[in-house]
């Protein structure tokens, strides 16, 4: 069965510093997609990103970064120069070919002190 | 702008009671899902639906059902309410990318 773990619980630093966020995922499929969501103290998901199983391109969007790689089984978010507005809870998630049906992990609470 | 909307952000409910959660997007997607988070845990899926009348559970369906009569809404009932079932519940629709706010429910 399809599994997410978001190993940090919690992370705190100062704001500009660099924080990555670490997603590994376990999966039978051979088509997925991986996720990226963001929960402010307001409680709604915000979708950050979807990437598919067979692209492994790094993406940057502005500070965010995420890095996928299916040797390890990793999708990576990166948060550069951060900033007080980034504190929120983090998920990584998979999915399983295009249903939507999602495997979420744990989550991972970034707070970003000024 | 794309919506899904949860018709409540607060519910306190007292054990025993038949609950119901209302979900309603604007996208015509053919697919709707109900999750719980709990901390911890992040969120696990409850029950999907790809199409009016069609529903299939999730990973955690016990205690729950749900109800599609219309594309655009999708409703999640707790049939006697208890307190484990005090959680935040989120509705999603189509492909991933889309969620409500939560609901935010509370069984006394």
């Amino acid at each position: 069965a399809q599994k997410v773990t978001q190993a940090q619980t919690e992370i705190s630093v100062v704001e500009k510093e660099d924080v990555t966020l670490d997603c590994v995922y376990e999966t039978r499929d051979t088509t997925y997609y991986l996720f990226w969501y963001k929960q402010p103290p307001s409680g709604e998901l915000v979708f950050l990103i979807r990437r598919n199983s067979f692209d492994e391109q790094n993406e940057i969007s502005g500070r965010y970064s995420w890095n996928f790689q299916k040797s390890t089984s990793s999708f990576n978010f990166t948060i550069t120069a951060s900033q007080v507005v980034d504190s929120a809870v983090y998920f990584c998630a998979h999915g399983s070919g295009n249903t939507g049906k999602l495997i979420f992990g744990q989550g991972t609470t970034l707070q970003v002190k000024p | 702008d794309v919506k899904v909307t949860q018709s409540s952000r607060y519910l306190v409910k007292r054990t025993g009671e038949k609950v119901f959660l209302e979900c309603v997007q604007d996208m015509d997607h053919e697919n709707m899902f109900w999750y719980r988070q709990d901390p911890g845990l992040g969120l696990r899926l409850i029950y999907f639906s790809y199409d009016v009348k069609m529903k299939e559970k999730g990973d955690i369906p016990e205690g729950y059902s749900v109800s599609r009569e219309k594309k655009e809404r999708f409703s999640l009932i707790l049939e006697s309410a208890s307190t484990n079932q005090t959680s935040m519940y989120l509705c999603a629709s189509g492909g991933g990318y889309t969620f409500g706010s939560g609901t935010r429910l509370t069984v006394v």
